[in-house]
């Protein structure tokens, strides 16, 4: 079964742009969350959607967004971005059920770098 | 608010040796889970092992162990027989159930190093 999967890889922006991230999770799974990784504060939890919905949301600002369609694939969305925007993002995938505690399984992250 | 302290940033072990990564966190919680993940240099975050709280068994996955404390919420990774592979960041996790809407809190994560 394929894992998760990011696009793109790589990224370079500059401030005030706008960057889509795209996540395509583990075939099954309903769940999508992001994390947001840089060398200062480590991993953060951005989100997690389930069935098209936001299901939990993490203190981060209004410029970040996100969304998922009806076959599960994710994207999230930063808004004028800023230089501390740069960080690694990471999706991750789990079955999502309402009565369970489902493992999370991380896709390799788009690298995004704001100049 | 959780939080997961890894109090050592950096570690290093010969190959075939053994290692233990510390963990400690914060909860009021009593049912929650645990996870250790690693990251190796190409990025990609792996599950190493998982345990429920409410277990009183330690988890193990081959050469992976924890000793986990819950009254001391203490989670610590042991690493038999160290091998090259094993060199990357290990992120210890805490996730509280909440109806199928969980998040992952992490550590700050402890930089292994496997030398030969």
């Amino acid at each position: 079964k394929a894992g998760v999967t990011q696009t793109p890889r790589y990224l370079i922006k500059t401030r005030g742009q706008q960057v889509t991230l795209s996540c395509s999770p583990i075939s099954g799974h309903r769940s999508v969350s992001w994390y947001q990784q840089t060398p200062g504060q480590g991993l953060q939890f951005l989100f997690e959607y389930f069935s098209e919905t936001q299901r939990n949301k993490g203190n981060f600002p209004g410029r970040f967004s996100g969304r998922q369609f009806s076959n599960s694939r994710s994207e999230m969305n930063v808004s004028t971005l800023e230089l501390g925007d740069s960080a690694l993002y990471l999706c991750a995938s789990s079955l999502g059920r309402e009565r369970s505690t489902d493992t999370q399984y991380f896709g390799p992250g788009t690298r995004l770098t704001v100049l | 608010a959780q939080t997961v302290t890894q109090s050592q940033p950096e570690m290093s072990v010969q190959e075939a040796e053994t290692v233990t990564l510390s963990c400690t966190y914060d909860t009021s919680e009593s049912n929650y889970y645990l996870f250790w993940y690693k990251q190796p240099p190409s990025r990609q975050m792996i599950l190493v092992i998982r345990q429920e709280a409410y277990k009183q068994q330690n988890a193990t996955e081959n050469r992976f162990s924890v000793n986990f404390q819950k009254a001391a919420k203490s989670f610590s990774l042991k690493i038999s027989d160290s091998q090259l592979g094993d060199t990357a960041m290990y992120f210890c996790a805490f996730m509280k159930p909440q109806g199928g809407s969980e998040k992952l809190v992490f550590g700050k994560g402890t930089k292994l190093t496997v030398n030969p």
